[in-house]
């Protein structure tokens, strides 16, 4: 079954950038979305196919992917932008496949 | 605005069927284009895809979970439906329903409040 890898945690400077990572074999050729989870409060997709935002959420989220790695990019963090974050995709023979999670916190 | 919401009881005993249900306003269930999906995520633990349907037919399961897993849908209430069977502790979750945003590969738009379940022994 396809499988997703992303760090357990990371920190990030207030005003800073926060790069998130997602490694899956040869993840460059599926499309990769972003979730925002926050205790208490439903997952929030802040990327889709790979680089695109869904209406509302800031410029300050977005996405890349290529080879084996698909990379979140926060900018000028904020405080509200500490979470957790999740990668998922769509793999035709495990469906639905989301990494392990990202804990974000902003200093 | 499509709107998803999760109801059914908060408390079930080992051995037993969970049964939830989600409630969806603002889309039709019936329409063939969407998946409706439910997934959970356990306490301090990632997020997890449980299964999905479609009203086009297809329906697709977890491989981990598919011996026990049902996922029905009542139209007229534009609900649907997830039972998981003989559950034990490590069924403990939030449960979510979710749908796909059309032509998207997959991308979860939109998203229940969640619902807490505990197995109790």
């Amino acid at each position: 079954s396809y499988e997703l890898t992303q760090p357990l945690s990371i920190s990030v400077a207030l005003g800073q950038t926060a790069r998130l990572t997602c490694g899956g074999n040869n993840i460059g050729n599926k499309n990769v979305h972003w979730y925002q989870k926050k205790p208490g409060q439903a997952p929030v997709m802040v990327i889709y196919r790979d680089r695109n935002r869904p209406s509302g959420i800031p410029e300050r989220f977005s996405g890349s992917n290529s080879g084996n790695t698909a990379t979140l990019i926060i900018s000028r963090a904020q405080a509200g932008d500490e979470a957790e974050y999740y990668c998922q995709v769509w793999d035709s023979s495990a469906l639905y496949v989301f990494g392990a999670g990202t804990t974000v916190t902003v200093l | 605005q499509v709107q998803l919401q999760e109801s059914g009881p908060g408390l079930v005993k080992a051995s037993q069927t969970l049964s939830l249900t989600c409630t969806v306003s603002g889309a039709s269930i019936s329409s063939t284009i969407y998946f409706w999906n439910w997934i959970r995520q356990p306490a301090g633990k990632g997020l997890e895809w449980i299964g999905r349907f479609s009203s086009s037919g297809i329906t697709d399961f977890n491989p981990s979970l598919k011996s026990r897993v049902t996922i029905s849908v009542d139209t007229p209430k534009n609900q649907f439906s997830l039972k998981l069977t003989s559950v034990t502790a490590a069924d403990t979750a939030v449960y979510y329903c979710a749908r796909d945003t059309y032509g998207d590969y997959g991308a979860l738009g939109f998203w229940g409040q969640g619902l807490v379940v505990d197995v109790s022994s």
